[in-house]
């Protein structure tokens, strides 16, 4: 079955630096998403993206965050300078339409980024 | 409570036995969709229930919707060892006719199935 898949699985960062965190959608699929999950706490949404563009984003994504698809494959989240309270999962998700329109999103296994 | 919430926060059950959790939400939902999480995973989908069902069964999986309630419940029958995961319910807000990706999870809950 495909997958989404992302890379680094755990990715360490000195605080103030800048990271870029990698994801590989479902290959068919033309909407994609990042969420983070801080320990004990709940998944929560990032941005949504689909036609290069940003369809939708949270509080959270302030200007410090950035995504872009490079190519027709990957699909990057990146934090410009990083700080102690970006420690966390990050979670990309593809689907093949909006979810609003009933389709289920398929999770990567995360990067878990850990800010010293 | 925020939206998605569920309870129990946790539960504790022994192989064979059927496990109940609930979600609350509290906005409009076009649908609500329920996530499994094995520790240190990701989140993979088990379930889509639309707005206008009010039930929905998947092999040993029974969801419930209740919109007048704004509540939702996922049985699992048969407990199996494997079923051990973290399980959340999200949901896809209605936004007015545009349909948007958004997914609000609740905080989980956490299932323990003992052999």
């Amino acid at each position: 079955e495909p997958e989404v898949t992302q890379t680094p699985s755990h990715q360490v960062t000195q605080m103030g630096q800048e990271v870029i965190l990698r994801c590989v959608p479902i290959s068919n699929h033309l909407y994609f998403y990042w969420y983070r999950q801080i320990l004990g706490q709940k998944v929560e949404f990032l941005v949504s993206f689909y036609n290069n563009e940003i369809s939708e984003k949270s509080e959270i994504f302030d200007d410090q965050f950035s995504v872009e698809r490079p190519d027709g494959s990957n699909f990057t989240l990146k934090i410009r300078s990083t700080k102690l309270e970006d420690s966390a999962m990050y979670f990309c998700a593809s689907s093949a339409r909006w979810t609003g329109l009933n389709q289920p999103q398929h999770f990567g296994d995360g990067t878990r980024l850990s800010i010293l | 409570s925020q939206q998605g919430e569920e309870d129990p926060q946790a539960l504790s059950i022994q192989e064979g036995e059927n496990a109940t959790m609930n979600c609350s939400y509290k906005t409009s939902i076009n649908n609500l969709q329920w996530y499994r999480q094995n520790s240190g995973r990701g989140l993979v989908h088990l379930i889509l229930i639309r707005s206008n069902e009010r039930e929905k069964h998947s092999g040993r999986l029974r969801v419930t919707l209740d919109t007048s309630k704004k509540s939702s419940s996922l049985l699992i029958t048969a407990s199996r060892a494997a079923d051990t995961a973290s399980y959340f319910c999200a949901t896809a807000p209605y936004a007015g006719g545009t349909s948007y990706g958004k997914l609000t999870f609740g905080q989980g809950t956490i299932l323990t199935v003992h052999p």
